[in-house]
């Protein structure tokens, strides 16, 4: 079964880096995903499309602050130089034949 | 600029049904699978619905399955759902999304959302 996890809540100082990470059920390791951002009282916004090799492509105006990677069954979004509009909900997402699903979200609180 | 707007959300009472559309622009529509995604009050992300750029497969959450029914009409560039049957639990803001490429892939686009509210 394809399954998302992420960690429910982050937190980080303005200014700083944070790290979050989405991880892949069991024998789904080579899967792409996407990360997206949902800022307070707004609808989602694409961020990246992120492959297992680490190799991503980003939406349109995403700051360069905003970077992927990955390693075995895990992906990862930084975000670095974290700025007040940074706190967010952050979203993984990633499909199958006729099926998409999502993580349950970090929740990033910037201190 | 490419834009989703929907529209059609409401409240509805238990056993209702509800037409939801969700009109596409800036890019080419008929190319692109197509789903809608809903976020239940202080929930995250389910995904519920998609069809490819064609319409001629499509797909649905166990939780909707037989209740709804996702189309498009690559000629109006616009997608539809079609929800009967509501639930309490069908509660939720919908979102349509555009696909990265004529099947399920990363979605690159979404819209602003529209409130559906299922109570009697």
């Amino acid at each position: 079964q394809l399954v998302l996890t992420q960690s429910p809540s982050a937190s980080a100082s303005l200014g700083a880096s944070v790290k979050f990470t989405c991880t892949l059920s069991s024998g789904h390791n080579t899967y792409a995903i996407a990360w997206h951002q949902q800022q307070p009282e707004k609808g989602p916004r694409y961020l990246m499309k992120l492959n297992s090799d680490g190799s991503h492509s980003k939406g349109d105006g995403i700051p360069d602050r905003f970077s992927g990677s990955s390693s075995g069954a895990e992906r990862y979004l930084t975000i670095s130089s974290l700025q007040s509009e940074d706190e967010a909900d952050y979203y993984c997402q990633t499909w199958g034949t006729g099926i998409a699903v999502f993580g349950g979200g970090t929740k990033l609180t910037v201190l | 600029e490419v834009q989703l707007l929907e529209s059609g959300g409401g409240l509805v009472q238990p056993g209702g049904s509800l037409r939801l559309s969700c009109a596409a622009s800036g890019f080419t529509f008929s190319s692109r699978a197509m789903s809608w995604v809903r976020q239940a009050p202080g929930k995250g992300l389910e995904w519920v619905s998609a069809i490819t750029s064609g319409g001629g497969s499509t797909y649905y959450a166990d939780s909707v399955q037989g209740r709804f029914t996702i189309s498009r009409d690559n000629s109006k560039n616009t997608l539809y759902l079609q929800m009967n049957s509501l639930r309490a639990e069908d509660t939720a803001v919908y979102y349509c999304a555009k696909d990265t490429d004529t099947v399920t892939d990363a979605f690159d686009v979404w819209g602003q959302g529209t409130l559906v509210t299922v109570s009697s």
